[in-house]
């Protein structure tokens, strides 16, 4: 069963707009971490930000921020006066700390592929 | 430093052919990763090695086999691949296995099997 989902396939924007991904996770464990990663063009997933289940602080870095929910299970992302070079597919990921068989596991969503044009 | 390196880049080879995928990483990372991603899809665990173990084998056809030499180098060896296993091949590297560590990942091998 997918335990993350990424219902946005794509979004477009034009620059300078404010874009917001959204993610929501299912899990039964009380510890997991929730991750985003963006992947350009040439393929190498980048690392943006990791979130433990026992810390609801929003965060803020630069031009993104995140606001985790676990009321809602969600963790959503957002790209603030988005630029070209944010076009990338960003994934949202869940690492899961106590059910056995996904232990260890980074479990990915689909995907959503922003598209920001000048 | 939070770089993970991989070679070759682009790898295109035959179905008869024996290749092999290589990854590389000085962070002193204990586990290692290999994923397999195919277009417009989400990297699809491999393989897991933690201290040069392997830990994790999610079912993966024989035809690829890891190698693990030491803590820094991981390998992955291609043999009689299948046109289907043209993909993105990515490495990644982390503290441990544990959950709460972050996975870095390498640029990828694109891979095309004619």
């Amino acid at each position: 069963a997918q335990k993350v989902t990424q219902a946005q396939t794509e979004i477009s924007v034009v620059e300078k707009e404010d874009v917001t991904l959204d993610c929501v996770y299912e899990t039964r464990d009380t510890t997991y971490y929730l991750f985003w990663y963006k992947q350009p063009p040439s393929g190498e997933l980048v690392f943006l930000i990791r979130r433990n289940s026992f810390d609801e602080q929003n965060e803020i870095s630069g031009r993104y921020s995140w606001n985790f929910q676990k009321s809602t299970s969600s963790f959503n992302f957002t790209i603030t006066a988005s630029q070209v070079v944010d076009s990338a597919v960003y994934f949202c990921a869940l690492s899961e700390a106590e059910t056995t068989d996904s232990w260890g596991k980074l479990q990915f969503g689909a995907g959503t592929q922003v598209v920001v044009t000048p | 430093d939070t770089e993970v390196t991989q070679t070759p880049k682009h790898l295109v080879m035959g179905m008869t052919n024996k290749k092999s995928l290589k990854c590389e990483q000085h962070m002193g990372h204990r586990a290692m990763y290999w994923y397999k991603q195919k277009a417009k899809k989400p990297p699809e665990l491999m393989f897991v090695y933690s201290y040069e173990k392997l830990s994790i084998n999610e079912s993966v056809p024989s035809r690829f086999s890891p190698e693990c030499p030491n803590s820094s180098l991981l390998n992955l060896h291609l043999h009689a691949l299948q046109p289907e296993d043209s993909a993105l091949y990515l490495c990644a590297s982390s503290q441990d296995d544990q959950s709460r560590e972050t996975q870095y990942f390498g640029p990828g091998t694109r891979l095309l099997v004619l």
